[in-house]
């Protein structure tokens, strides 16, 4: 069974600049979610879908970060414009139902 | 609300002996808990949950953890070290089933030959 696919696994990018972050679930798994994980720290939730409605965007910074779950399958996280304190490491996860999260290897950030 | 705290950010412990990683966790509900590991540059694996029923959870690679209510823990054990533990450990507690994982800051295990 393949797992939880992230792309790119890396990107650098200067402040004020945007970037894109991809994620492919595993297959049928309704749930998905974005962590965000500053170095030093354990990861914290973006967001969080099922199927392709939000459950919990609480800890979102929507005046910058925006994201999406196309059609319930692939989701794209994005930033705009991206600050120093953006670097991080997001990781995205997703899990059946009730069942633990599977998570991918995460797209490690960093804002020059 | 529920929180996560992992005592001692670093852990050393000689190939061989006994691993104690310690979770103690605070839920206003029956919590849900976990322990993920993380290898440099990789996502996190599940190493073992707790929901219900027995306390005393085992999980892959021989660790094993148990919960206890009344002291609110659940601490991470594993009999004998291998080098191959050597990585960031992370406890972590969700509300209920199908919920955002809230996480503690991590541990990370060193074993030396």
């Amino acid at each position: 069974e393949a797992g939880v696919a992230q792309s790119p696994r890396y990107k650098i990018i200067e402040k004020r600049q945007s970037v894109a972050f991809w994620c492919n679930p595993i297959s049928g798994h309704a749930t998905l979610y974005w962590y965000q994980q500053i170095l030093g720290q354990g990861p914290k939730l973006l967001i969080q879908f099922q199927n392709n409605g939000v459950v919990d965007d609480s800890q979102l910074p929507k005046d910058r970060f925006s994201a999406e779950r196309l059609k319930g399958v692939d989701s794209t996280l994005k930033i705009q414009p991206a600050k120093l304190e953006d670097s991080a490491v997001y990781l995205c996860a997703s899990s059946l139902s009730t069942r633990p999260q599977f998570f991918g290897p995460g797209t490690r950030l960093t804002v020059l | 609300a529920q929180s996560v705290t992992q005592l001692g950010s670093h852990v050393s412990v000689s190939e061989g002996a006994l691993v104690l990683l310690r979770c103690n966790y605070s839920s206003s509900v029956p919590p849900y808990l976990f322990w993920y590991v993380q290898y440099p540059n990789q996502g996190l694996q599940l190493l073992l949950k707790y929901t219900t029923g027995a306390t005393l959870v085992k999980g892959i690679n021989g660790f094993e953890a148990e919960f206890k209510k009344s002291e609110t823990s659940f601490h991470l054990t594993k009999p004998s070290a291998h080098m191959s533990d050597a990585a960031e450990y992370f406890c972590a507690v969700s509300a209920r089933a199908g919920t955002a994982l809230i996480f503690g800051k991590g541990t990370t295990l060193s074993v030396s030959s």
